[in-house]
């Protein structure tokens, strides 16, 4: 089936390392997104992609790297600069970089610091 | 003040009633989307649009632009509709400014 997964659902991460999250889709679409969701408050977006070897600053890129080397792939890094990285992770592509389509949703990635 | 506004932040229902969530936005848009967010966390795009109303199964969605408010309705409600329902300009390009949810559970 065509879709988007993220991985791991669950991670926990150490004061001062990075981690990775997976994003990969099988659909096809240019753009890619990655969304932050915090307790109270609306998604706000993080960083994202409407091409391959492409990508833009969201409202809220500080902390963060992402890379579109592949058209199925975009990986979001937090880096230990990301001072408050507790939360719910949620990624996104949609068919088309204007957005006249709607964006389809991973399931998400809770991450945790230890 | 949020750009996008919802309301109510909490609904209760009992099975079978009629169910009205609300958006209301500051900004110009060029299209407004309803997404449904499982408690697993998995986010549905329900509806994409941009003038007059939109209607799937239960769900019917509707927006004023002169008003800067779209609806979310469900008719006879079922326990199973229990999810997070968001609301999200697309104010732009491909951008999406969210509003902060509508808890909704439907009790049988």
């Amino acid at each position: 089936d065509g879709g988007i997964t993220q991985s791991p659902k669950y991670l926990f991460r150490k004061e001062g390392q990075n981690v990775t999250l997976s994003c990969e889709q099988n659909l096809n679409h240019d753009a890619m997104y990655w969304y932050r969701q915090d307790p109270g408050q609306g998604l706000r977006l993080i960083y994202y992609s409407q091409i391959v070897n492409d990508f833009q600053k969201g409202d809220i890129a500080e902390g963060y790297s992402v890379s579109r080397e592949k058209k199925e792939s975009f990986p979001l890094t937090v880096t230990s600069a990301q001072k408050n990285p507790t939360a719910f992770y949620l990624c996104a592509s949609s068919m088309d970089r204007g957005g006249n389509q709607p964006q389809h949703f991973g399931d998400g990635t809770r991450l945790s610091i230890l | 003040k949020n750009e996008v506004e919802q309301s109510p932040q909490n609904l209760t229902a009992q099975e079978g009633e009629f169910i009205t969530i609300n958006c209301s936005y500051s900004v110009g848009i060029s299209a407004l989307h309803w997404l449904q967010q499982h408690p697993g966390g998995g986010i549905v795009s329900l509806f994409m649009l941009s003038s007059g109303k939109k209607k799937h199964g239960r769900l019917i969605a509707t927006i004023n632009i002169q008003e800067k408010h779209s609806s979310l309705h469900i008719t006879a409600s079922h326990p199973r509709d229990s999810a997070v329902y968001i609301c999200a300009a697309r104010t732009s390009g491909s951008r999406l400014t969210f509003g902060e949810g509508t808890q909704l559970t439907v009790n049988p």
